[in-house]
């Protein structure tokens, strides 16, 4: 199975902070690498996919960066709505695999 | 617009069955490949199985954890997913995602085996 080694586990930021998730994989996934939104009580919302297209609707303060085996969620400015938890998919290989989650909360 | 609705989830007994549909609409849903993926309470997701389209012979894949116990099935003609889920363990409790991976996640179904 490809594992998906998800950093930090959790941070704090404040409102207009830079924040930078990264995702690395145990193998090469060839940028089959998506990045998700989660909300207590909410759906996954789909962020980035194929490592660095940003979905339909989705603001661009959110930029996903990399290839290979190590990947990047990048969000330019930290706004309220953005505290939330974010995980990486890899969709190259079977099993599917997520990384283990990023709580971003209010400092 | 992409929407995927689960149906089908409840309190199921050690031991028992459930069968879980998902209705898809806004995109050709006989062009894609097709996924369920759970999440336990406070956990991550987890993908449970995929199912291809009609020109990959609709073959499947599945977690190790189900292997054996669930069966993913689709009726493209109706625009629905179904996963058949058998022989439900208590560790199998979790909402249950239909997803076109990577960019459309259904809003959930929750799935609670206890006795």
């Amino acid at each position: 199975d490809i594992q998906m080694t998800q950093s930090p586990s959790s941070l704090s930021a404040s409102v207009g902070d830079r924040v930078t998730i990264t995702c690395r994989a145990s193998q090469g996934i060839n940028n089959y690498l998506a990045w998700f939104q989660q909300k207590p009580g909410k759906a996954p919302k789909s962020l980035i996919y194929a490592a660095s297209t940003l979905q339909s609707g989705v603001p661009s303060k959110f930029s996903g960066s990399g290839s290979g085996s190590d990947f990047t969620l990048t969000i330019s400015s930290l706004q309220p709505e953005d505290f939330a938890t974010y995980y990486c998919q890899q969709y190259n290989g079977y099993p599917l695999t997520f990384g283990g989650g990023t709580k971003v909360e209010v400092k | 617009e992409v929407q995927l609705v689960e149906s089908g989830g409840g309190l199921v007994q050690p031991g028992g069955s459930l069968r879980l549909s998902c209705a898809a609409s806004g995109f050709t849903f006989s062009d894609h490949y097709m996924d369920w993926v759970r999440q336990a309470p406070g956990k991550g997701p987890e993908w449970v199985a995929r199912i291809r389209k009609k020109v990959n012979s609709y073959t499947t894949e599945y977690a190790a954890s189900v292997k054996g116990r669930f069966t993913i099935s689709r009726h493209d003609s109706e625009n629905s997913l179904y996963l058949q889920m058998n022989s439900l363990k208590t560790e199998d409790t979790a909402v249950y995602y239909c997803v076109r991976t990577p960019d459309s996640w259904g809003q959930g179904t929750l799935v609670t085996v206890s006795s």
